[in-house]
């Protein structure tokens, strides 16, 4: 059975340049999330959806970062124009409803 | 300003003894918490969760203890694997009305070490 995936594993990128983050919830879960890990500021909440609907973007840092989720299965975390103090790893988790957290393996994101 | 917090960075435990990992929260309105495990260049895995209708929860060698007067809640690994070396994460929600998700607050973790 398939854990949710996410892609890329790793990106390397120029400040200034686009970055799109990828992510695959389990089948059948209704609530999507992404963190992200930082050494100063550990794992934190991004923004999450429930149905495929945004509930809370509070997390999101600035106006730089968005996301959508255009459908169940798949949802998009972009930085636009990216930053060196994006780099971070970010995870995308999912469940079904109130119940815990499955966590994909993370995309390590250095922005030069 | 810190809503969950693990104060101990580092745990060294020996092979077949208990590890205690301690936790505390701020929040009154978390009634959810979990505890998730996290080797290297991997994602957090799920270990174990209390309601705060609960004051334990059993799942083989590990228990979750929670004490909501004190706002404190504790994982004991009994006995402790070199497998179970890894950084442990505390995590608290709310339950949203409706029984909807609710994003994660997390600790910044303790890492485990079980010695041989």
């Amino acid at each position: 059975d398939a854990g949710v995936i996410q892609s890329p594993r790793h990106e390397v990128t120029e400040m200034g340049q686009e970055v799109t983050l990828r992510c695959k919830p389990i089948s059948g879960h209704n609530s999507l999330f992404w963190y992200r890990q930082t050494m100063m500021r550990g794992l934190e909440l991004l923004i999450y959806f429930n149905n495929n609907v945004p509930i809370d973007d509070s997390g999101m840092p600035e106006d730089r970062f968005s996301a959508k989720m255009p459908n169940a299965s798949f949802s998009t975390l972009k930085i636009q124009p990216s930053e060196p103090r994006d780099s971070a790893v970010y995870f995308c988790a999912s469940s079904w409803g109130s119940s815990e957290q499955y966590f994909g393996p993370g995309t390590r994101l250095t922005v030069t | 300003d810190q809503q969950v917090k693990q104060n101990s960075p580092s745990l060294s435990v020996q092979e077949g003894r208990i590890s205690i990992l301690n936790c505390d929260y701020t929040n009154s309105m978390f009634d959810y918490f979990l505890w998730y495990k996290k080797y290297p260049a991997e994602g957090p895995t799920f270990l174990i969760s209390i309601s705060s209708i609960k004051d334990k929860n059993e799942d083989g060698r590990f228990t979750v203890f929670l004490n909501k007067s004190a706002k404190h809640l504790s994982l004991h690994i009994v006995p402790s694997q070199p497998g179970d070396s890894a950084v442990y994460f505390c995590a608290a929600s709310v339950v949203a009305s409706g029984g909807g998700a609710d994003g994660l607050t997390f600790g910044k973790g303790t890492h485990l070490i079980i010695q041989p």
